[in-house]
């Protein structure tokens, strides 16, 4: 059984590049979920997928995010134009629909994004 | 809406001393409750979940929490601390619908002292 899995772990770009993190779920797992961290604070959610479909998007994902769910497998989450104020650690959950567990989150290593 | 409190940012113990670190919860709505453990530069890892079953729940770790609906509280306890367990711990909140996002507090640094 292999968990959730973020890919790059760690990504260094300057302001107004673009970047592309992937994040492959659980593969029985359904719902995707993405949060931001940033230092000293906890997770704060962006947006969440039921396979493909994007049912909801937190107010912090501005329009220099887009996120994708393709065929509802692995996602990923663009940010255009970086400014240093999206400099945080990237995470990616997954969960399956049963609500037996509570659809209890597990989550990826993350990605670490610094923009200079 | 729900919210989450966590109490002190940062809790030192002794090893081999009780660990107690706090949440008191906020929701509109009956809660499901998590407790999650993060160490350096890694993901989340959960601990433990509340879903309305026993109000005693049992983790991994030797970590268990007590949902008390009276007091909004859901604290983590461990009775006996480890060295390895020195890490930041996050507690989360969530409607019983499971449709809404999780919604985390701050976090408790946990330092243990040899």
């Amino acid at each position: 059984d292999t968990g959730v899995s973020q890919d790059p772990r760690h990504k260094i770009t300057k302001r107004g590049q673009n970047v592309t993190f992937r994040c492959d779920p659980i593969s029985e797992h359904n719902r995707l979920y993405w949060y931001r961290q940033t230092l000293g604070q906890g997770p704060e959610f962006l947006t969440y997928f039921q396979n493909e479909a994007q049912l909801e998007k937190s107010r912090l994902l501005s329009d220099r995010f887009s996120a994708e769910r393709p065929k509802g497998s692995f996602s990923t989450l663009e940010i255009q134009r970086t400014e240093q104020g999206d400099s945080a650690m990237y995470l990616c959950a997954s969960s399956p629909d049963s609500l037996a567990g509570g659809r209890a989150q597990y989550f990826g290593p993350g990605t670490r994004l610094l923009v200079l | 809406a729900q919210s989450v409190t966590q109490l002190g940012s940062h809790v030192s113990v002794s090893e081999g001393a009780l660990v107690l670190l706090r949440c008191n919860y906020s929701s509109s709505v009956p809660p499901y409750l998590f407790w999650y453990v993060q160490y350096p530069n890694q993901g989340l890892q959960l601990l433990l979940k509340y879903t309305s079953a026993a109000t005693l729940v049992k983790g991994i770790n030797g970590f268990e929490a007590e949902f008390k609906k009276s007091e909004t509280s859901f604290h983590l306890t461990k009775p006996s601390a480890h060295m390895s367990d020195a890490a930041e711990y996050f507690c989360a909140v969530r409607s019983n619908s499971g449709n809404t996002p999780l919604v985390f507090g701050k976090g408790t640094r946990l330092s243990v002292i040899a």
